[in-house]
């Protein structure tokens, strides 16, 4: 079993749909959490940190449920801007950064 | 302030030969990491370097080779290249004091070894 799993994707939304997107970890040690975005052919960049008890980033908000390992994403009011790969990533105190396969989604207009 | 820097941008190798990647950072961190990345694996660390004169094995460190010299640089050499290293290569440097746990990349090298 891979130690970050993530929806395999692609995400084909219209302009304005919210979705969400499904990451788990398995290693139980996991401290920190993360959502990063890469853009075709870009280096990835870190959209946002997930708190225990979840943060809103204006039309992002994440979500973490320790119990059940599981980590969230959901996009409200899509635009075509959005159009990215969006990479789920855990880190162990500690330990080094893992990174999920990642999740592409496609906003279409 | 150009952040993490990489060179070169693209290479083309044949089987068996050698080349260095090269990773320059001006943002005074410690720890610097190489990753690569290809289609439906995410990215894997290849190795990492918690401050200048230590080196680390990652995931996949078979078949490559770091050097961190100083502060700033942090080299991956391939000695003989095989088709199996093609794959696009991300050096990465972890931030300080706010930014502790974020990652900083650089653009990317796009290897294809025929």
């Amino acid at each position: 079993r891979k130690e970050v799993e993530q929806d395999p994707g692609p995400f084909n939304v219209p302009e304005g749909a919210t979705v969400a997107f499904n990451c788990t970890y398995s290693n139980s040690a996991s401290q920190s959490f993360f959502w990063y975005r890469q853009d075709c052919r870009k280096e990835p960049k870190l959209l946002m940190s997930v708190y225990s008890s979840g943060n809103e980033d204006g039309r992002f908000t994440a979500q973490l449920n320790r119990a059940s390992q599981y980590i969230s994403l959901l996009i409200r009011d899509s635009k075509l801007s959005d159009s990215a790969t969006y990479l789920c990533v855990v880190r162990g105190y500690g330990q080094n950064f893992v990174f999920g396969p990642g999740t592409r989604l496609s906003v279409l207009p | 302030n150009a952040g993490v820097t990489q060179t070169p941008k693209f290479q083309v190798l044949k089987t068996g030969q050698s080349m260095t990647l090269q990773c320059a950072q001006d943002m005074n961190h410690n720890s610097m990491y190489w990753y690569r990345q290809d289609p439906g694996m995410g990215l894997r660390l290849i190795y990492y370097s918690a401050s200048e004169g230590t080196t680390d094995k990652g995931e996949v460190p078979n078949g490559y080779n770091v050097s961190r010299l100083n502060k700033r640089e942090f080299s991956l050499r391939l000695e003989s290249a095989a088709p199996s290293q093609t794959s696009v290569y991300f050096c990465a440097i972890r931030g300080g004091g706010r930014s502790y746990n974020e990652q900083f990349f650089g653009p990317g090298t796009r290897l294809t070894v025929l």
